[in-house]
């Protein structure tokens, strides 16, 4: 059974420091793995997606590395701003024949400090 | 595009009452799914529809929940009676079809009390 684990469960920074989120996964036959972002109580908007062939993913301030091997992924966060502030969520997403599974680990809620 | 969409935002019930929530998947999107948020949790899959057809609902409390999509559009999800753990963010989510090449789109979610 695949387990997600993001440690630690929240964060605060300061305004402007680059920090890096973890995700940790127990089974290494994942097709792709997604990062998240969710404001309190609102829906997730996707950040990144990286495929299980890619290594990295990047969309502006934001970084994403997989190595399936170590079954792990970071998120790199540039310059943090206070609006950054939200809970990340990272997901595996594994083929189960003719449909796919999103495994979701808690997230890491995040606070950035003006 | 429109995104997916959901009603109510918000809904606040006592326990034993009943509860029903709609989505309105991206158009085109064959693939329609349900998953529960509890607070401090990742979501979970409740079910998942393939037109108007069901292809997994493993987790899903079919004592007190179901759901249903019958024109392979909209969906309606149901909960009868509710419980105080039902209290939780629903999240629809849609994708043009069900394999693992087709990303999933969520949608803003319904924020159930239940008291």
């Amino acid at each position: 059974k695949q387990e997600v684990t993001q440690i630690p469960a929240a964060l605060s920074v300061p305004e402007g420091e680059n920090l890096v989120l973890n995700c940790s996964f127990t089974d290494s036959a994942i097709y792709n793995l997604q990062w998240f972002r969710q404001d309190p109580g609102k829906g997730l908007t996707s950040l990144l997606l990286i495929q299980s062939s890619q290594r990295e993913q990047t969309s502006g301030r934001l970084n994403a590395s997989l190595d399936k091997s170590s079954g792990r992924s970071t998120l790199y966060i540039a310059a943090s701003q206070p609006g950054d502030s939200a809970t990340y969520l990272c997901a595996v997403i594994q083929n189960t024949g003719a449909n796919s599974k999103l495994t979701f680990g808690k997230g890491i809620t995040l606070s950035v400090r003006p | 595009e429109a995104g997916v969409a959901q009603s109510p935002r918000y809904k606040i019930i006592e326990k034993r009452q009943s509860v029903a929530f709609w989505c309105n998947p991206i158009s085109g999107h064959a693939t329609l799914y349900w998953y529960q948020q509890i607070l401090g949790q990742g979501p979970k899959l409740l079910i998942q529809f393939q037109n108007n057809g069901v292809v997994d609902d493993s987790q899903l409390p079919k004592d007190r929940f179901s759901a249903e999509r019958l024109k392979g559009v909209d969906s309606t999800l149901k909960i009868q009676p509710a419980k105080l753990e039902d209290s939780a963010v629903y999240l629809c989510a849609s994708s043009p079809g069900p394999g693992v090449v087709y990303e999933q789109y969520f949608g803003p979610g319904t924020r159930l009390t239940v008291t």
